[in-house]
Formats: C-alpha cells, sequence, structure tokens
C-alpha cells in the first residue's frame, strides 16, 4: 500500500536561515507528488507537484523540491525562510488513475525573529 | 470567483444529533472530496466523487454519508454524531481526479461533538 511519511513533526528555523522538509514516500509505480501548505485557521493551498520530466521543481512563494526516486524521497527547500513561511506543509502522493490522495501528517515549521 | 465554500465554519453538537456540512465550489470540477484533519493524524479521505450521481468511500467513511446531485454541491452528512467525530473537516475538488491533479481546499468546518 502507498504510504507517505514525515519524520519531522515540527522545525524551528530562524528568519532568513534555509530550510528543507523531508518526504519519503512508498508506492511501486513512478508516483505523483504534492507538496500543500496550510497556514493557520486555513485550507491548503498546493505549493507544488512532480508528475514526471525535471526531477527538480518549482513552486509558488520560492519553494523547490527535489524527487529522487532512489531514496523514495521529495523534499521540499527554501533558501532563505520568511516569518510568513511559519505553516503546516504537507507532502502528498497520488496514484494518478486511481482518483486518490494520501498525504502524510504533516510539518509545522516555526520561524524565529 | 468563489472557488470552494464550505458552511458552516464552526458547529457544535451534542452526541446522537445530525446534521450536514455544506460545499460548493463554482469551477466546474468534477472530482470532490471530503476530508477530516486531526492533530498528528494529517488529513484522511472520507468520501468522495468524481462526477454528479457518483460517490465513493475513502479511508474512513463510517458515520458518515454523502450524495452529489449537482456538479457543484458535494454535503457531507453526519448520520448521528459522536464524539470521536470531533475535527476539523475540509471539502476539496478539482478538475481531474485527486491523485493527479491540483486540489483546491475549501476553508475548513470546525465540528465539536459533546
Amino acid at each position: 500500500a502507498q504510504s507517505v511519511t514525515q519524520p519531522d513533526i515540527h522545525i524551528t528555523v530562524s528568519e532568513g536561515a534555509s530550510l528543507e522538509l523531508r518526504c519519503n514516500y512508498s508506492y511501486g509505480a513512478t508516483p505523483y507528488l504534492f507538496w500543500y501548505v496550510q497556514s493557520p485557521g486555513q485550507g491548503l493551498q498546493l505549493l507544488l507537484k512532480y508528475f514526471s520530466g525535471d526531477t527538480l521543481v518549482q513552486g509558488i512563494k520560492g519553494f523547490e523540491a527535489e524527487f529522487k526516486r532512489s531514496q523514495s524521497s521529495f523534499n521540499l527547500r527554501k533558501p532563505s525562510v520568511h516569518w510568513s513561511d511559519a505553516a503546516e506543509y504537507f507532502c502528498a502522493v497520488g496514484r494518478g488513475s486511481q482518483g486518490n490522495l494520501i498525504f502524510g501528517k504533516g510539518t509545522k515549521l516555526s520561524v524565529k525573529p | 470567483n468563489a472557488g470552494v465554500t464550505q458552511t458552516p465554519k464552526f458547529q457544535v453538537l451534542k452526541t446522537g444529533q445530525s446534521m450536514t456540512l455544506q460545499c460548493a465550489q463554482d469551477m466546474n470540477h468534477e472530482y470532490m472530496s471530503w476530508y477530516r484533519q486531526d492533530p498528528g493524524m494529517g488529513l484522511r479521505l472520507i468520501h468522495y466523487s468524481v462526477g454528479a450521481g457518483i460517490t465513493d468511500q475513502g479511508e474512513v467513511p463510517n458515520g458518515y454519508n454523502v450524495s452529489r446531485s449537482t456538479t457543484e454541491d458535494f454535503p457531507l452528512r453526519l448520520l448521528s454524531a459522536a464524539p470521536s467525530q470531533t475535527s476539523v473537516y475540509f471539502c476539496a475538488s478539482s478538475l481531474g481526479l485527486a491523485g493527479s491533479d491540483t486540489q483546491y481546499f475549501g476553508p475548513g468546518t470546525r465540528l465539536t461533538v459533546l
């Protein structure tokens, strides 16, 4: 069965520091991979997605993620974090034609001034 | 463009009561789904629909009922509320299947069952 693991429940970084949020997935075929962000009290918004092609994908708000098939990972990165990036981040894997999305349990990001 | 709307934003129920959470989208999306979000659990799929008249169960369907009579609306019914259904509920829609397309989420309904 497919699954998504986000090993870090909570991460705190200083404003201006770099960020990497980890995501590992389990799926037999090439997955559809997503990162969503949830600001406090809000719904989820898509940051970026990977289907095929270039393994480094760019998203909104200066985020990027790299698909590494050999490591079954899809880590999210940002070179310089802003206070407004404080939110919860969810990695998700989809099975394309199977229809459904499986979410990880999320990583909460706090940003220190 | 309203996107995905959900009502109510907050609701308190007593055990055994029933209610309907409303969800509507104005993007002409075929695919709609309901998730619940619990602390430390991420989002779990309750029910989904691939078009008007077609619904199916997700990961945690027990205690919930859905129908899809129009493309725009996808209400979620709690038949007899239980404290275990205390959660935040999100409705989402996408043009294509959720497993391969961007999902657009509503703002959520925070439900407390006493």
